[in-house]
């Protein structure tokens, strides 16, 4: 089963209008990362937020993280269209970071101009 | 911007053949993996590196190998592609650390086996 799991699976606005995607995860974890992928790209980090951390910014990023709930949100504030693009939750594998990371299925973020 | 780079980024093969898929870094990362990820999926864990000769499974069984002769240089080879081997592999590094890794990705290579 996945350890980080990210809803909506799908989610749509318009330029100017916030999004807000939520990672959940199963096992004790000493820090999350969120990263973003464009269509037929890699991955690039954005963020990692660690278990001491309840909230960490990056620009327009947000991110939050609830160790007691085993959830976190990303929030971009005043979309661009230039946001469009997956973004993935990822978390340690087996809960440690020894490197290995285990991705959730990602949210697909379209922003329309 | 990562310095991190797979060639080739899109390969049509039949069935039968042999293929390798090179990544290479010039970060210095001791780290690196391969990772599996068909359309609009998530990305899997196929094979990991520690550093030079050392090579793991990953989470995903994976019929494909990889070698690490040296430290920047991290080939995954498929002895006999098959058209279930068809997806999009991601090669990524990172610094060794017990605080947090940030993995740099490559652009990623589409295997399309036919």
């Amino acid at each position: 089963s996945q350890q980080g799991e990210e809803d909506p699976q799908a989610l749509s606005i318009q330029e100017g209008e916030n999004a807000t995607m939520n990672c959940s995860y199963k096992t004790s974890i000493n820090n999350l990362q969120w990263y973003r992928q464009n269509s037929g790209r890699g991955l690039v980090h954005l963020i990692l937020i660690r278990s001491n951390e309840r909230e960490k910014h990056s620009g327009r990023l947000r991110v939050t993280l609830d160790t007691s709930k085993k959830s976190s949100s990303l929030l971009i504030t005043a979309s661009r269209a230039a946001d469009t693009a997956s973004y993935f939750c990822a978390t340690p594998a087996g809960g440690t970071s020894y490197g290995k990371l285990t991705f959730g299925q990602g949210t697909i973020l379209t922003v329309h101009p | 911007e990562a310095d991190i780079y797979q060639t080739p980024r899109y390969l049509v093969i039949g069935t039968g053949k042999k293929i390798t898929l090179e990544c290479s870094q010039t970060m210095g990362h001791d780290k690196m993996y391969w990772y599996q990820q068909d359309p609009g999926m998530e990305l899997h864990l196929i094979h990991y590196s520690y550093g030079v000769n050392s090579t793991e499974k990953g989470d995903l069984s994976s019929e494909s190998t990889v070698s690490r002769i040296r430290t920047e240089h991290f080939p995954l080879t498929l002895e006999s592609a098959r058209p279930s081997h068809t997806s999009q592999y991601l090669c990524a590094s990172s610094e060794f650390g017990f605080s947090g890794n940030t993995i740099y990705f490559g652009e990623g290579s589409w295997l399309t086996v036919v």
